[in-house]
């Protein structure tokens, strides 16, 4: 059964760090793993989407990267800003048609 | 990319009453995805709803607990019956879009307190 793993659950960073969030998973045959960031009481954003045969994704200030043969995927955010402030969730894929596995979160709090 | 609205918003609620939490999709899917993340903690399947068939449920959700309709392509509904404290949770709908099915869109959310 697959596992996801987020490391810290917190974290509390000033303006402008650069950070990086972790995301572990135990079984590493998947097939894409997709970050979110939750508002407080709010739905899901997707921000990145990273397909099995990809190493890293870009999209603005983030940065997320993917090694399957350890289980392990990185959120890397430039420069953070307060509007950064939220939970962060990775979640995997393992098939084509198969549900994603969520991991606990990190929630983030940049403070200004 | 997909837009859903998803109402409620948010809603309080006596024990014993049923709740029913509606999803708009603006574009046809061919499955919807209905997830409840309780208090501090990550998000849960509750069930597939496919249009023209009834819904799969995960592991320890029952269609008596949680009624699905997909009457379209582009809309359901679940319903949260006989409420208890205990389903006090955010409710959330989502869909996949993408050539491959593989990318996750979700509604805003149901915040749902049961007295």
């Amino acid at each position: 059964k697959q596992e996801v793993t987020q490391i810290p659950a917190a974290l509390s960073v000033p303006e402008g760090e650069n950070l990086v969030l972790n995301c572990s998973f135990t079984d590493s045959a998947i097939y894409n793993l997709q970050w979110f960031r939750q508002d407080p009481g709010k739905g899901l954003t997707s921000l990145l989407l990273i397909q099995s045969s990809q190493r890293e994704q870009t999209s603005g200030r983030l940065n997320a990267s993917l090694d399957k043969s350890s289980g392990r995927s990185t959120l890397y955010i430039a420069a953070s800003q307060p509007g950064d402030s939220a939970t962060y969730l990775c979640a995997v894929k393992e098939t084509s048609g198969s549900r994603l596995t969520f991991g606990e979160g990190t929630q983030l709090t940049v403070n200004p | 990319s997909a837009v859903i609205s998803q109402k409620p918003s948010r809603d309080i609620c006596q024990r014993g009453t049923s709740l029913t939490i509606q999803c708009q999709v603006d574009s046809q899917v061919t499955m919807m995805f209905w997830y409840r993340q309780q208090p501090g903690q990550s998000l849960t399947l509750i069930a597939t709803a496919n249009q023209g068939s009834e819904a799969t449920y995960e592991s320890g959700f029952v269609i008596d607990k949680f009624p699905i309709s997909r009457p379209n392509l582009t809309f359901s509904t679940l319903t949260v019956s006989n409420m208890s404290p205990e389903d006090s949770s955010i409710y959330l709908c989502s869909v996949e879009t993408g050539r491959f099915q593989e990318k996750l869109f979700f509604g805003s959310g149901t915040q749902l307190s049961v007295l």
